[in-house]
């Protein structure tokens, strides 16, 4: 079945570190999103991209950056990683020839601690 | 930008019993209102939406009612079941201008046998 796959799905790392955390996808969707999780703030949205040349900023992209690589491919990173960062991590794509309303399907997550 | 209030934060019901979820938008263009259950350690998954030009949609179990006037749409879950224990998560769009979606903070339903 086609579907959206991050990596890694848990990261213990230390305050300063750079890290990546990655998303495939085999879905064929062109638009790509990242959001964090946190309890009772639901799902906020860093960065998206609606095709390989395209990158925005979502609400809350400070202190994030991001990567398109491919169609099937989107990673986020954390250039200096703080405490305030630690949160569950999802990754969604959505097909946009579907016309408005467009299905976000989610990958399992990443679940990031900062030390 | 769009402002999504979810009301209440958590919820705990009576198997069999019904449970309404409640959501609030700032923003009149919005136009897509998803909603997503997300079960314990899995990933959202959308279990209906409407769309602006429709006032209610049933799936079964479950609506979802939407007043444009007072900017506000709601999931009606009825005769719940365990399996309906979930955090559920409402959300709005401006579908013209592409599909950025914007969640409220979650419901947690626990549904008691």
């Amino acid at each position: 079945d086609a579907d959206v796959t991050q990596t890694p799905r848990n990261r213990i790392t230390k305050t300063g570190k750079r890290i990546m955390l990655e998303c495939s996808q085999t879905k064929g969707h062109d638009r790509m999103y990242w959001y964090r999780q946190d309890p009772g703030l639901g799902l906020r949205l860093i960065y998206y991209s609606f095709d390989v040349k395209d990158i925005n900023k979502g609400e809350i992209s400070d202190g994030y950056s991001v990567s398109r690589q491919a169609q099937a491919k989107f990673s986020l990173s954390l250039e200096s990683a703080i405490p305030n960062q630690t949160a569950l991590y999802f990754c969604a794509t959505s097909d946009p020839r579907t016309g408005i309303g467009e299905t976000q399907y989610f990958g399992p997550g990443t679940r990031l601690l900062v030390l | 930008g769009e402002n999504v209030e979810q009301h209440p934060s958590t919820l705990s019901v009576q198997e069999g019993d019904s449970a309404v979820i409640k959501c609030t938008y700032s923003d009149s263009a919005s136009n897509y209102f998803p909603w997503y259950k997300q079960e314990l350690g899995k990933r959202p998954q959308l279990i209906i939406d409407i769309r602006s030009n429709v006032g209610e949609k049933k799936d079964q179990r479950i609506a979802v009612t939407l007043n444009k006037t007072a900017k506000h749409f709601s999931l009606h879950i009825t005769e719940t079941q365990p399996e309906d224990s979930a955090v559920y998560f409402c959300a709005a769009s401006i579908g013209a201008a592409g599909n950025k979606l914007t969640f409220g903070g979650g419901t947690r339903v626990l549904v008691k046998p």
